[in-house]
């Protein structure tokens, strides 16, 4: 298995431009998240994912959109991009509630918005 | 406020040496305490999860300790080694929630040093 899996690893984009971060994962788990970690902070929820076709806003979601049109598949979307968005972005999976379940994270993707 | 507060925020410490890392929390209705190991660059990894009930819980070389009264956990690493290098996330879970359940800790940096 995989795991969980991001691409890409690093990105610069430029104000105003649009970008998708892909998240993947082979585990066959329903809950998917994702996460923003910035210097001196810990990580914070974007969005998550209970399911196929069931997403849902987490602490710091203005600026990102998300779907989720199969199992294995959570792809975040930036409209317009900011510099406040330069952060590493994680994807994590979860057979359970985040609550309870373990989480397993992907590698991140450290995009830096100029 | 549900808060995570993990000490020190950064140690340094000899190879072979141990060494106890300190995570206080104030997360009400309390679901299950998690450390991770994050390595620079990489996504953070499950080391523990501890339930209320649950007093200690070890993974190796790490033991994860739980106080559910004084609301206080702590991260004891034996023998440190080079590969110790990384950075330890406190982790607590809310009860009854779905996917905005879990409250991060900002980390302590270890760095071990022959």
């Amino acid at each position: 298995n995989a795991g969980v899996t991001q691409t890409p690893k690093f990105q610069v984009l430029k104000t105003g431009q649009s970008m998708t971060l892909q998240c993947a994962q082979d585990m066959n788990h329903e809950y998917m998240s994702w996460y923003r970690q910035d210097p001196g902070m810990g990580l914070r929820l974007i969005h998550y994912s209970v399911g196929a076709g069931i997403t849902d806003q987490g602490e710091v979601p203005n600026g990102y959109n998300v779907s989720r049109s199969t199992t294995e598949d959570f792809p975040l979307r930036l409209l317009s991009a900011a510099p406040s968005q330069t952060s590493v972005y994680f994807c994590a999976s979860s057979y359970e509630f985040a609550a309870r379940g373990e989480q397993f994270f992907g590698p991140g993707t450290r995009l830096t918005v100029l | 406020k549900n808060q995570v507060e993990q000490s020190p925020q950064s140690l340094i410490i000899l190879e072979g040496k141990n060494c106890t890392l300190q995570c206080n929390y104030t997360v009400s209705p309390f679901s299950n305490l998690r450390w991770y190991k994050q390595d620079t660059g990489r996504g953070p990894v499950s080391l523990t999860i501890m339930t209320f009930s649950e007093n200690t819980k070890s993974n190796g070389r790490y033991t994860a300790t739980l106080d559910a009264d004084t609301k206080q956990s702590s991260l004891h690493i034996t023998a440190s080694q080079l590969s110790d290098s990384a950075s330890y996330i406190c982790v607590v879970s809310l009860a009854n929630q779905a996917g905005t359940a879990l409250i991060f800790g900002k980390g302590t940096t270890l760095s071990v040093s022959s």
